[in-house]
């Protein structure tokens, strides 16, 4: 079983701002996702990973497979972007195993 | 959106009463998951299915059974409810096992047990 840490916990950001969250795992993966979590706990899922970098529009993911790391990036922050990201793996044909999310305030 | 619907939204019940989730799609997708949701933890996986009738545990499983007779129906119940399995219950779907499939998220049943 993989543990997931996520850094940092909480962030809070002025709107504008370029936005990083990170994402560590203990053990080899086939497998990283991103997922976002709106206050009104509705998940869903914005990126999946098995290296090099992936743009959804103001979004990047990126992950280094020997670091056993992955980011996520927000350019030009907006308060609509406030919401808990949440990272987890997958290892071969396992269920995914989530980190604990890093909520992210942007204030206007 | 994918179409998953997570059944009831919100319920109160008493300890020891037996409460049953409901989770229904209508992507046709071969993989349903159960997960609860509580505070400092990520995610946790009761049960997951591959298939009609094909079920395993996840790693928070105790206290918990689920059914699935037809593809579209997802069931989550808990036999004699306990105060601990007070959460928000999220239902996922996923086409394929391979990592090129997402994962689908209902809109989560919050669950109080008193």
């Amino acid at each position: 079983k993989n543990e997931v840490e996520q850094s940092p916990q909480n962030l809070t950001a002025q709107e504008g701002e370029f936005i990083t969250i990170n994402c560590s795992y203990s053990v080899g993966i086939s497998a990283l996702h991103w997922l976002q979590q709106h206050p009104g706990g509705g998940i869903v899922s914005l990126f999946m990973l098995s290296s090099g970098k992936k743009k959804h529009g103001r979004l990047i993911a990126t992950i280094n497979i020997q670091e056993k790391h992955s980011s996520l990036h927000i350019t030009a922050s907006h308060p609509r972007d406030s919401a808990v990201y949440i990272c987890a793996v997958r290892r071969g044909n396992t269920p995914l195993v989530f980190g604990k999310g890093t909520r992210l305030s942007v204030i206007a | 959106d994918a179409g998953i619907t997570q059944s009831p939204r919100h319920k109160v019940t008493e300890t020891g009463t037996p409460v049953t989730l409901r989770c229904h799609q209508t992507e046709n997708h071969r993989y349903m998951y159960w997960y609860r949701q509580d505070p400092g933890h990520g995610l946790r996986l009761i049960h997951y299915s591959y298939g009609v009738k094909d079920t395993d545990k996840g790693e928070v499983s105790d206290g918990y059974s689920v059914s699935r007779s037809k593809t579209e129906d997802f069931l989550l119940t808990l036999e004699s409810a306990t105060s601990s399995q007070t959460s928000v219950y999220f239902c996922a779907i996923r086409a394929d096992r391979e990592d090129n499939s997402p994962l689908h998220f209902g809109n989560g049943t919050r669950l109080t047990v008193t």
